[in-house]
């Protein structure tokens, strides 16, 4: 597809309950990025694939969170356990390399909250 | 450690009037310098973005200066118009590790 697509839009999830996010980036991308937005503003970067390989994944709380993007399938994050510090808009972006010039894609996020 | 800094946190400005957004960094490694706009509800989507080979780059009312040697590059936004007001993050990327290091946003309201 020409857009990065993610669902679902909302996901309401009790505290301790499992989360799980999907991402379809650009056709012909092959690089996936995943971040957490939380207080409307700050960006906290969490991991990115090339292709299906994991390529950084600094920025994941790896005890909780987990991720893949399988060949032929949506990409996927997933939260074990959820939190309520975890609730945030978790945005999907992709690019079609990676190089620094490429442009990065953002999808419309996927909103979670956790009660 | 925070590597981007960004300023001012938000902005009012009348509608035909000038917008300037600041961002320094810390990291010699970014060589990509973005600016992406967000509207509420939305995900970022890249504005305009400058290399550092160059002190300036125009794209009709959107302008980004670069200042190497201080580490800073900033946004101006010329006859800002009400369809303006959004979120401004910027964003710099890293030559090793391909991901954007974004800043704390800006909030812009253009007022009629």
């Amino acid at each position: 597809g020409e857009e990065v697509a993610q669902t679902p839009k909302h996901l309401v999830r009790g505290e301790g309950q499992k989360a799980k996010l999907y991402c379809a980036p650009i056709k012909g991308h092959s690089y996936v990025f995943w971040y957490q937005q939380v207080l409307k503003n700050e960006f906290k970067f969490l991991i990115s694939f090339q292709n299906e390989n994991v390529f950084d994944e600094t920025g994941m709380p790896k005890e909780r969170f987990s991720a893949k993007c399988l060949p032929n399938s949506p990409c996927s994050l997933e939260i074990q356990a959820t939190k309520l510090e975890d609730s945030a808009v978790y945005f999907c972006a992709s690019s079609q390399t990676g190089v620094s010039g490429n442009t990065i894609y953002f999808g419309e996020g996927s909103w979670l909250t956790v009660v | 450690q925070q590597q981007v800094k960004q300023s001012p946190q938000s902005l009012i400005v009348q509608k035909g009037g000038i917008s300037i957004i600041n961002c320094a960094y810390e990291n010699t490694a970014f060589d990509y310098f973005p600016w992406y706009q967000q509207f509420p509800g939305k995900g970022p989507a890249l504005l305009i973005a400058i290399r550092p080979d160059v002190s300036e780059k125009k794209e009709g009312r959107f302008t980004i200066s670069f200042n190497k040697s201080a580490k800073q590059f900033s946004l101006h936004i010329m006859d800002s118009q009400p369809g303006d007001s959004a979120t401004y993050f910027c964003a710099p990327r890293g030559s090793n590790d391909y991901k954007l290091s974004f800043g704390a946003g800006t909030t812009v309201t253009v007022r009629a």
